[in-house]
C-alpha cells in the first residue's frame, strides 16, 4: 500500500524568500508522484507531476520538485514566493495500474509580506 | 466551459437525514471521483466510476452510495447522516482511467451533521 508522509503541517515565510515543502513516501512498486495546490475556498490544482525520467520536474507559477528514489522523497521547492501563493500544498502518490492517488495530510504554506 | 461543478456549496443536516451531492463535468472525461477532506487527515478517496456505468470503492466507503447517471453527472447519496459525515466533499474528473492523470476538482460541498 502507498502512503505519504508531509512532515510540516504549517510553514511561514516571507515574501521573496525561498521554502521547500517536504514530502515522503513509503511503497515497494514504482509509483508517480503529484502536488497539488488548494487556494482559499477552491478545488485541488495540479502544480506537477513526475512519471518517469528526469528527476527534476518543473511545474506552473515556478514551482520545481525533485525524486529521490533512494530517500523516497519529493520535496517541493520555490526560489521566491509571493503572497499569491499562500495556500495549502498537497503531494500525493500513485502506481502504476492504479485509479485513485493517496494524498497527504497537507502543508499550509503562509507567505508574510 | 465551467470545468467541475458541484451543488450545492453548503449543507446542514440532521442525524439520519438522507441527502444527495450533484457533480457534473463538461470536459467529455470519462473518469469521475468523490473525495472528503478532513482536518490533518487530507483528502480520502469514497468511490471512483472509470467509466459511465462502472463504480468502484476507494477508502472510505462506508455510509455513501453513488450513481454514475450518465457520463456528465456522478452522484454521491449518504442515507442516513451521521455526524462523523462531517466533511467537505470534493468531486474529481479525469480524461481517462489511471493514477497518472491530472485530476480536475470541483469547489467542494462543506457538509455539516448536527
Amino acid at each position: 500500500a502507498q502512503s505519504v508522509t508531509q512532515l510540516d503541517s504549517q510553514v511561514p515565510v516571507f515574501e521573496e524568500a525561498p521554502v521547500e515543502l517536504r514530502c515522503n513516501y513509503s511503497s515497494s512498486v514504482s509509483v508517480y508522484l503529484f502536488w497539488y495546490v488548494q487556494y482559499p475556498n477552491q478545488g485541488l490544482q495540479l502544480l506537477l507531476k513526475y512519471l518517469s525520467g528526469s528527476t527534476l520536474v518543473k511545474g506552473i507559477n515556478g514551482f520545481e520538485a525533485e525524486f529521490n528514489k533512494s530517500q523516497t522523497s519529493f520535496h517541493l521547492r520555490k526560489p521566491s514566493v509571493h503572497i499569491s501563493d499562500t495556500a495549502e500544498y498537497f503531494c500525493a502518490v500513485s502506481r502504476s495500474g492504479a485509479n485513485n492517488l493517496f494524498f497527504g495530510t497537507g502543508t499550509r504554506l503562509t507567505v508574510i509580506p | 466551459n465551467a470545468g467541475v461543478t458541484q451543488t450545492p456549496k453548503f449543507q446542514v443536516l440532521k442525524t439520519g437525514q438522507s441527502m444527495t451531492l450533484q457533480c457534473a463535468q463538461d470536459m467529455n472525461h470519462n473518469s469521475m471521483y468523490w473525495y472528503r477532506q478532513d482536518p490533518g487527515m487530507g483528502l480520502r478517496l469514497i468511490y471512483y466510476s472509470a467509466s459511465e456505468g462502472t463504480t468502484d470503492k476507494g477508502e472510505v466507503p462506508n455510509g455513501y452510495n453513488v450513481s454514475r447517471l450518465n457520463k456528465r453527472e456522478f452522484s454521491l447519496r449518504l442515507e442516513s447522516a451521521a455526524p462523523s459525515q462531517t466533511s467537505v466533499y470534493f468531486c474529481a474528473s479525469t480524461d481517462r482511467a489511471g493514477a497518472w492523470r491530472e485530476q480536475y476538482f470541483g469547489p467542494g460541498t462543506r457538509l455539516t451533521v448536527t
